[in-house]
């Protein structure tokens, strides 16, 4: 079983839809979370971290259901801009400082 | 502020040479990775150190890789001999104190062909 399973999508969606994603994890023992963004040829970025108690960046939300080990993240009111291939991330506790990528869900928002 | 620095940004090169890339990480920060990422793979660490000492090379895949930082300001991947299924994007990425907690910050890394 991979550390981190996304799925791999693509999710077609016309701009102002309400899109999410979900991705489980393995590691049990895993702190902290993270969604990062990767543009086409481009190097992923943080978008945003996770907290237990969930959190909100405009039109994203995040959340974190640590009894089944997933994250979730919610885009409202999708944009155009917003087309890219979304990571769900891991840092597993294990006194490295390792971040387990997941392979990435695709976004495509149409006009 | 500039950001984590790689060169080359695209590299082509035959089955047998040797490949050198390089990386600047953000001033100040401490930690360094070097991942790989393939469509088959997705992003795969490599190594990371921490203040300039190797840490963890677990996902070095083989001997023919080896990865350097002489200094803080500078680190190398090198890969020597060359092979095909060695081509991929190699990022390198740097994280501080400062910030998110955890973050790393990626370069726009280096798109290797091996022909």
């Amino acid at each position: 079983r991979k550390e981190v399973e996304q799925d791999p999508g693509p999710f077609n969606v016309p701009e102002g839809a309400t899109v999410a994603f979900n991705c489980t994890y393995s590691n049990s023992a895993s702190q902290s979370f993270f969604w990062y963004r990767q543009d086409c040829r481009k190097e992923p970025k943080l978008l945003m971290s996770v907290y237990s108690s969930g959190n909100e960046d405009g039109r994203f939300t995040a959340q974190l259901n640590r009894a089944s080990q997933y994250i979730s993240l919610l885009i409202r009111d999708s944009k155009l801009s917003d087309s890219a291939t979304y990571l769900c991330v891991v840092n597993a506790n294990t006194g490295f400082q390792k971040l387990v990528f997941g392979t990435g869900t695709r976004l495509l928002v149409s006009p | 502020d500039a950001g984590v620095i790689q060169s080359p940004r695209h590299e082509v090169t035959e089955m047998g040479q040797e490949v050198t890339l390089r990386c600047k990480p953000i001033s100040g920060h401490d930690y360094l990775f070097w991942y790989r990422q393939t469509m088959m793979r997705g992003l795969e660490l490599l190594i990371y150190f921490n203040n300039n000492v190797p840490i963890d090379d677990s996902g070095m895949p083989e001997d023919r890789f080896s990865a350097k930082m002489p200094n803080a300001s500078f680190s190398t991947l090198k890969i020597q001999p060359s092979e095909p299924r060695d081509s991929a994007v190699y990022f390198c990425a740097s994280r501080g104190l400062a910030g998110v907690k955890d973050t790393q910050y990626f370069g726009p890394g280096t798109r290797l062909t091996v022909l």
